[in-house]
């Protein structure tokens, strides 16, 4: 069964740092989205990808978060510089129709 | 502003013990409500939708617009089902993106 795949797993890193996380979603799924989940929360939408196209970006902090997603398959997101409140599991889904399927994320610690 | 609350973190009961995991939502919109969970060790993934109706696992959860509540419930909760577990709400209007609560707990013991 296909799934969305993420790398790393998990990246340490010090703050001012930059770091990237890349996603692969399931063949075929047009739409791709990011959250963000801060431990004890339940994941936050960063940006909403549909094919090469950002839907939703509202929630991005633009100074220093950035996302592509160039020929609307894979998907990286960056974020320069790191800060300390970056540290959290980033997670990728997508969907096809109206369920999202999530990868196994990336946990993010910023020293 | 659409929003989630689910307002216990953690529940533990024993096996063979009704559950129901509460779920209360704030959305002007029609909603479409989901109930996700995540196993230990494992991707976070759907377990039913509002719009199916069906039963996944043994767990049900009914759609109260009157009472803005999307509650999930199994009446013979399994050693199995201990897991966390979110509810989320889609936004309509394009985005379709998921609004969670913050999750909730479920231990079961033995």
């Amino acid at each position: 069964e296909a799934e969305v795949a993420q790398s790393p797993r998990y990246k340490i890193t010090e703050k001012s740092q930059a770091v990237a996380f890349w996603c692969d979603p399931i063949s075929g799924h047009a739409t791709l989205y990011w959250y963000r989940q801060i431990l004890g929360q339940g994941p936050e939408l960063l940006v909403q990808f549909q094919d090469e196209s950002v839907v939703d970006d509202s929630q991005l902090p633009k100074d220093r978060f950035s996302a592509e997603r160039l020929k609307g398959v894979d998907s990286t997101l960056k974020i320069q510089p790191a800060e300390l409140g970056d540290s959290a599991m980033y997670l990728c889904a997508s969907s096809r129709g109206r369920t999202q399927y999530f990868g196994p994320g990336t946990r993010l610690l910023v020293l | 502003a659409q929003r989630v609350t689910q307002p216990e973190k953690l529940l533990s009961v024993f096996k063979g013990a009704p559950v129901e995991l509460k779920c209360n939502y704030s959305y002007s919109g029609s909603p479409e409500l989901f109930w996700y969970v995540q196993y230990s060790r494992q991707r976070l993934q759907l377990l039913l939708r509002h719009i199916s109706r069906e039963s996944i696992k043994g767990f049900t959860a009914d759609l109260n617009k009157g009472e803005t509540s999307f509650h999930l419930k199994k009446p013979f909760a399994q050693e199995e089902d201990s897991a966390m577990y979110y509810c989320a709400l889609s936004v309509q209007g394009g985005s379709e993106k998921l609004v969670f609560g913050k999750g909730m707990k479920l231990t079961v013991n033995p």
